[in-house]
């Protein structure tokens, strides 16, 4: 079973930061990475699929890349609606593994 | 428009079987690539991928809780019924349902259900 690590757990930042999370896998996943944002007591949202890929409406501030088994997720200045956890998902195989979440919080 | 909506128990007490039922609109299991699967989230805790059916029938599970689940679907209704046996303490969550698109992510998700395990 595959395995999905995010790093770190909890980010603190403010308003116009860049910010940057980590994603590693136990094994190569190639680009079956997604990554969703969740806020407290909503179902999460698909940001972007295939490692890169915009879902529609997903704002051009939030980008993503990485192969094989390390992957980021970037938002190039973080506005106020950013302010949530965020996870990635390896959808390769037979298997969905979700990683354990990076909470990002108000500086 | 695709929506999905959860609905079932909300407290089941420890032995029992939890029965789950997702019932979707705006996309029908008859088109090939449909699929829907489950993902739960304890409280305060990640998210947990739990099954996933195929508009095929192909049915993938998760392997930590294969010997415990059950999925299935009902085309003409629109539904898809997952079973959880054996609750345990353990497994009280959110119970999401979410449809699979072409691309393999779940990009619309219901609104989730809240299922606690207690005697």
């Amino acid at each position: 079973d595959i395995q999905m690590t995010q790093s770190p757990s909890t980010l603190a930042a403010s308003v116009g930061d860049r910010v940057t999370i980590t994603c590693r896998a136990s094994q190569s996943i190639d680009a079956w990475l997604a990554w969703y944002q969740q806020k407290p007591g909503k179902a999460p949202k698909l940001l972007i699929y295939r490692v890169s890929s915009l879902e529609t409406g997903v704002p051009s501030r939030f980008s993503g890349s990485g192969s094989g088994t390390e992957f980021t997720l970037t938002i190039s200045s973080l506005q106020p609606d950013d302010f949530a956890t965020y996870y990635c998902q390896q959808y390769g195989g037979y298997s969905k593994t979700f990683g354990q979440g990076t909470k990002v919080e108000v500086k | 428009q695709i929506t999905l909506k959860e609905s079932g128990p909300t407290l089941v007490k420890p032995t029992q079987t939890l029965t789950l039922t997702c019932t979707f609109s705006g996309f029908s299991f008859s088109a090939s690539g449909v699929g829907v699967g489950w993902i739960r989230q304890p409280p305060g805790k990640a998210l947990d991928w739990l099954a996933l059916i195929h508009w095929d029938d192909d049915k993938w599970y998760s392997p930590s809780l294969k010997s415990r689940l059950t999925i299935t679907k009902d085309t003409s209704k629109n539904q898809v019924v997952l079973t959880l046996t054996n609750m345990d303490p353990e497994d009280t969550a959110t119970y999401y349902c979410a449809h699979l698109d072409a691309q393999g992510t779940f990009d619309i998700w219901g609104q989730g259900t809240m299922v606690t395990v207690s005697s």
